[in-house]
């Protein structure tokens, strides 16, 4: 699986919209780019994943690159509980295959 | 989406004792689950792969003597720790993936503190 790249923290404003960077370059053609979150002392919680296109759910929107080497979580409108550490990662998108966590992103939502 | 239960969610237990962790598909039947490793203010450790009906896959580093992985059945898998130790104590969480789209689900995770 391709290694990815995050900023280890970012601070956001209760209310605005939260960016989450992630730098993927060694991605493959058949590997999707996941994002989960871990808000502390719980599991890791799923938010959204993509391959190419752009994708948006109930929780945020998933940006990709046109070249896909690297893609933006965002949150559009962050609250206190959003308050976590966020995990990008990239995997082919293949029933069990193995998911490696990194480093991640602790995002600090601030009233 | 899909759940996966753990439990217990917490656990201590003297140094020496084995530690069961149980991890269920609640609804959905997981032929493959994974547990992770975590301590305090670091990422998920991967430790091993489980398969149902078959021996676990453990990643390198792993003792598989030590952490026991049993995958019974279609929604079951469960970890155990023997003789557990001081440095064992930490947070394991279980994953599986639902049956459509290919998403991982977690655990709510179990703490174990070993004294």
């Amino acid at each position: 699986d391709a290694k990815t790249t995050q900023p280890p923290s970012m601070d956001c404003a209760e209310g605005r919209a939260a960016n989450l960077p992630c730098n993927h370059s060694t991605i493959s053609g058949n590997e999707y780019v996941y994002w989960y979150r871990q808000i502390h002392s719980q599991g890791p919680q799923y938010i959204i994943h993509g391959l190419k296109n752009n994708e948006t759910n109930e929780m945020a929107s998933l940006i990709i690159t046109e070249d896909r080497k690297s893609s933006t979580l965002i949150l559009p409108h962050a609250t206190l509980r959003d308050t976590a550490v966020y995990y990008c990662i990239v995997r082919v998108a293949s029933h069990g295959n193995k998911l490696v966590f990194g480093a991640g992103t602790i995002l600090r939502v601030k009233s | 989406g899909a759940v996966v239960s753990q439990h217990p969610s917490w656990v201590i237990c003297k140094s020496g004792t084995s530690v069961k962790i149980e991890c269920r598909s609640l609804d959905f039947q997981a032929t493959t689950m994974f547990w992770y490793r975590q301590f305090p203010k670091q990422s998920l450790m991967l430790m091993a792969t489980s398969n149902e009906g078959s021996k676990a896959t453990y990643e390198q580093g792993v003792e598989k003597d030590k952490f026991l992985i049993n995958h019974a059945s279609l929604t079951l898998s469960t970890l155990t720790v023997t003789s557990a130790h001081p440095e064992d104590s930490s947070f394991y969480i279980c994953s599986a993936y639902g049956t459509d789209t290919g998403e991982l689900f977690f655990g709510e995770g179990s703490r174990l503190t070993v004294l």
